[in-house]
């Protein structure tokens, strides 16, 4: 069955760059009516909607965000990444990557990664 | 943005209960609306999309209505495994945001 894989460092230091990066395995990232994206979860908090990518290269940010952000896909690796700029402590929280399903204009969340924790500290 | 608000913010509750959690949205967002269930340390878990529709696999006693901008995600015969955490989601607009989620105790 298809699965979601987040990877990248546990820890950041104040004023760098974040960097992630999901692995899709067992469906292509260009097949289907599929929009990767990416959600974290501050310690104790709800979710939060970080931004998505379509695999033929269009993306959607959340405007609290877009200026620090990038997403971009990698096709041939069948992966696609986040990257969040001048990090702050208020950026900690549990990063997932998950794929959105658009149906009749409507987006769901239908499959989840496990979860990444990423602290921001010198 | 479009906030989501969510009522309670938690509820107790015994096995067999019947359990209401409330969603309203600051605006009008037709039925974008999705649920999701979390339990500790796992990732979300969708249960019903577009207000209403269940996801494949989610137990018959889950239930979601609501049109506009208020919304219902009701368990009729509450388990055991239902203990968690839930949200709700709108895809009205960008940015998608979320509830601030009600956690289901014992």
């Amino acid at each position: 069955q298809v699965q979601l894989q987040e990877s990248g460092p546990g820890l950041v230091k104040p004023s760098q760059t974040l960097s992630l990066t999901c692995t899709v395995s067992g469906d292509s990232i260009s097949s289907g009516n599929f929009y990767w994206s990416w959600i974290r979860q501050r310690p104790g908090k709800g979710l939060e909607w970080i931004g998505y990518i379509f695999y033929a290269g269009n993306m959607k940010y959340n405007p609290s965000l877009e200026s620090r952000l990038t997403i971009s896909i990698d096709t041939w690796k069948n992966q696609f990444s986040l990257r969040l700029s001048s990090v702050t402590a208020a950026d900690t929280a549990l990063y997932y990557c998950a794929r959105a399903v658009r149906s009749v204009g409507r987006f769901h969340f239908d499959l989840w990664g496990q979860g990444t924790l990423v602290t921001v500290s010198s | 943005d479009i906030q989501m608000t969510q009522s309670p913010s938690s509820l107790s509750a015994s096995i067999g209960d019947r359990v209401t959690i409330a969603c309203r949205a600051s605006q009008t967002i037709s039925n974008y609306l999705n649920w999701y269930q979390q339990k500790p340390g796992k990732a979300p878990k969708l249960l019903i999309s577009a207000a209403s529709t269940l996801q494949s696999g989610v137990p018959s006693r889950f239930s979601g209505s609501g049109s506009g901008t208020d919304f219902t995600l009701t368990i009729s015969g509450l388990q055991p495994e239902d203990f968690a955490s839930y949200y709700c989601q709108h895809s009205y607009t960008i940015p998608w945001t979320f509830g601030q989620g009600t956690k289901v105790e014992i």
